[in-house]
């Protein structure tokens, strides 16, 4: 199975600033990885799928790069609505699989 | 507007059985990817399972075996039955809808599963 190791699992930040959340693949996954964010007792939401695609809908601070093994999730000017959970997904063969989690907390 | 709604979750005892419905609507369930994930209480997600729109059906190790994944088309409701269940089966499952890679754009609210004696 795939491996994605996501770090950090927590980090604290203020309204305004650029965060920066890792995944990396156990082995070449291509671009299909997606981003999704969550909040307590809530669905995921889809933000970032491809890689690199912006979800419709998802404002365009948020932003993904990468491919191969290598992927990052950037929230610039972070806004209220933005602390939440955010996960990986990769689909590129089964199982999917998650990296496991990281928490957008209030500084 | 697209939407999925999941029934089916409650309290059974280990060993016992359960029935998870996803109903869709705003689309066909019998040309979409649909999948089902899991994430226990304070945890991660967890991949379960999932059907293509050809009705190739695929499941995490920790499924194979014990639970399947259907579609009713006249229905369009996706079915995951449990048999089997075990105390770390207990979890929020959710289905959703897979438009492509990595590509999970609706998600249902979840249903609660708890197994326990």
């Amino acid at each position: 199975a795939i491996q994605m190791t996501q770090s950090p699992s927590s980090l604290s930040a203020s309204v305004g600033d650029r965060v920066t959340i890792t995944c990396r693949a156990s082995q070449d996954i291509r671009k299909d990885l997606g981003w999704y964010q969550q909040k307590p007792g809530k669905a995921p939401i889809l933000v970032i799928y491809a890689a690199s695609s912006l979800q419709n809908g998802v404002p365009s601070r948020i932003s993904g790069s990468g491919s191969g093994t290598d992927f990052t999730l950037t929230i610039d000017n972070l806004q209220p609505e933005d602390f939440a959970t955010y996960f990986c997904l990769q689909d590129y063969s089964y199982p999917w699989t998650f990296g496991q989690g990281t928490k957008v907390e209030v500084k | 507007e697209v939407q999925l709604v999941e029934s089916g979750g409650g309290l059974v005892q280990p060993g016992g059985s359960l029935r998870l419905s996803c109903v869709g609507s705003g689309f066909a369930v019998s040309t979409t990817y649909l999948t089902w994930f899991r994430q226990a209480p304070g945890k991660g997600l967890e991949w379960v399972s999932a059907i293509s729109s050809r009705g190739r059906t695929d499941y995490a190790d920790s499924a194979k075996g014990r639970f399947s994944i259907s579609r009713d088309n006249s229905n369009n409701t996706m079915f995951l039955q449990m048999n089997s269940l075990r105390v770390e089966d207990t979890a929020v499952y959710f289905c959703a809808r897979r438009r492509g890679p990595a590509y999970f754009d609706y998600w249902g609210q979840g249903t609660l599963v708890t197994v326990s004696s």
